[in-house]
């Protein structure tokens, strides 16, 4: 167990909608990352936010938005959902705000659209 | 662009045989290179990682290999075990106009034949 806590497990939706995902970092981690994972795929990055701020920003969609809540908790909301987006979603967090600390992963959200 | 390449994406060993992964990275600054390991269904864990300050690291029946000059670096397993079949992925920090970020290789699978 990493520390890093992500809920739902698991979220089927259909297509057009618009769902939530939420991750909660180790203790005393400032930073948050989500990745996209699709089938046989490798982890793209989609965004990092570290105590608040976003802090880096990868191949995220703009039907995709991010924040980072005071308590550190971070949510990724997926909208306007396309069969392609259908994928395992990990967050991971770290102390500092550099991609050079070790990061934690979650056990990921598997998100399926139909 | 800024990638990191992976190579083989398959890999099949009998046990006790040695196993080796091999990555090349494209931003010359890089100096983070960490490993991970995913089994099916579970999130990604950190095996071992490297900086560049060194060239080689060892932890058990892992070593990690680095050669800033042509820019790869190579996992080694040996005395490979059924329990080490899983996906292995590299990484790197790359840096674009967004900040810098941990961007994954591929993944191998790695699958040991008992």
């Amino acid at each position: 167990d990493s520390g890093v806590t992500q809920t739902p497990k698991h979220l089927i939706t259909a297509t057009g909608q618009r769902v939530t995902l939420r991750c909660s970092p180790r203790s005393g981690d400032l930073s948050v990352y989500w990745y996209q994972q699709s089938l046989d795929q490798g982890l793209q990055f989609l965004i990092q936010y570290y105590n608040g701020e976003e802090r880096a920003k990868g191949n995220i969609l703009e039907r995709f938005s991010a924040q980072q809540f005071p308590d550190l908790h971070s949510e990724l909301n997926l909208s306007s959902l396309e069969l392609g987006d259908s994928a395992l979603y990990f967050c991971a967090s770290s102390w500092g705000g550099s991609s050079y600390n070790e990061q934690f992963f979650g056990p990921g959200t598997r998100l399926t659209v139909l | 662009g800024e990638n990191v390449e992976q190579h083989p994406s398959t890999l099949s060993v009998q046990e006790g045989d040695s196993a080796v992964i091999k990555c090349t990275y494209s931003d010359s600054a890089s100096n983070y290179f960490p490993w991970y390991k995913q089994e099916l269904g579970k999130r990604p864990q950190l095996i071992i990682d490297i900086r560049s300050n060194v060239g080689e690291k060892k932890d058990q029946r892992i070593a990690v290999t680095l050669n800033k000059t042509a820019k790869h670096f190579s996992l080694h397993i040996t005395e490979t075990q059924p329990e080490d079949s899983a996906v292995y992925f590299c990484a790197a920090v790359l840096r674009n106009d967004s900040g810098s970020r941990l961007t994954f290789g591929e993944g191998t699978q790695l699958t040991v034949n008992p």
